[in-house]
């Protein structure tokens, strides 16, 4: 299996543009997970989506961050518009949820975001 | 106050030391606890579920206290490969772990 696939891995833009990160979670793997990682914050979960269906987005900082699973081996997430402060590391993860508690995440490699 | 919480170090040891970290966590209803190693500018890889009897993996011992609410990870014989970022982590049931903002070792020769 390839893991968890991201794109783009680094991405550079002006602020307020429209910024999209893209993930696709390892095939059967049924929760797909994306947080935010900066020094000062850490690594912090900003939505979760269970067979497609968002769960608990209520670590997405405002209204410009949406995010969406149409399918089960593809989501985005989108800041628009982007600001500065939204510069970051954006990792994307998975699970297989096989229902008891212990359940690993597989993190993909990430998406470097710096907004000017 | 954080949902969980760690030292952010770094800790500087020498090889073939022992090292223990611990991080405290908030949420009483907290069921699954874990550790993540992170190396520099890649992504958290899961280290070790952490259960209630405690669990060990080779070098590393992972021990979870209820009452106290805090899990701890142990690394005895300190290699430099084991230079990281050491994530804890807490779940509430199934889907949702919240971090810590990490740990740092560096084990130097």
């Amino acid at each position: 299996d390839a893991g968890v696939i991201q794109s783009p891995r680094h991405e550079v833009t002006e602020m307020g543009q429209e910024v999209t990160l893209r993930c696709k979670p390892i095939s059967g793997h049924n929760s797909l997970f994306w947080y935010r990682q900066t020094m000062m914050r850490g690594l912090e979960l900003l939505i979760y989506f269970n067979n497609n269906v968002p769960i608990d987005d209520s670590g997405m900082p405002e209204d410009r961050f949406s995010a969406k699973m149409p399918n089960a081996s593809f989501s985005t997430l989108k800041i628009q518009p982007s600001e500065p402060r939204d510069s970051a590391v954006y990792f994307c993860a998975s699970s297989p949820l096989t229902g008891g508690s212990y359940n690993e995440q597989f993190f993909g490699p990430g998406t470097r975001l710096t907004v000017l | 106050r954080k949902e969980v919480e760690q030292d952010p170090g770094p800790f500087n040891v020498p090889e073939g030391a022992t090292v223990a970290f611990n991080c405290t966590y908030s949420n009483s209803a907290s069921q699954s606890f874990f550790w993540y190693r992170q190396d520099c500018r890649k992504e958290p890889k899961l280290l070790m579920s952490v259960y209630s009897s405690g669990n060990e993996d080779g070098r590393f011992t992972a021990q979870l206290n209820r009452a106290s609410q805090y899990i701890s990870l142990l690394i005895r014989d300190s290699k430099l490969s084991d230079s990281a970022t050491y994530l804890c982590g807490s779940g509430t049931g199934g889907f949702k772990t919240i971090f810590g903002a990490g740990t740092r070792l560096f084990v130097k020769a």
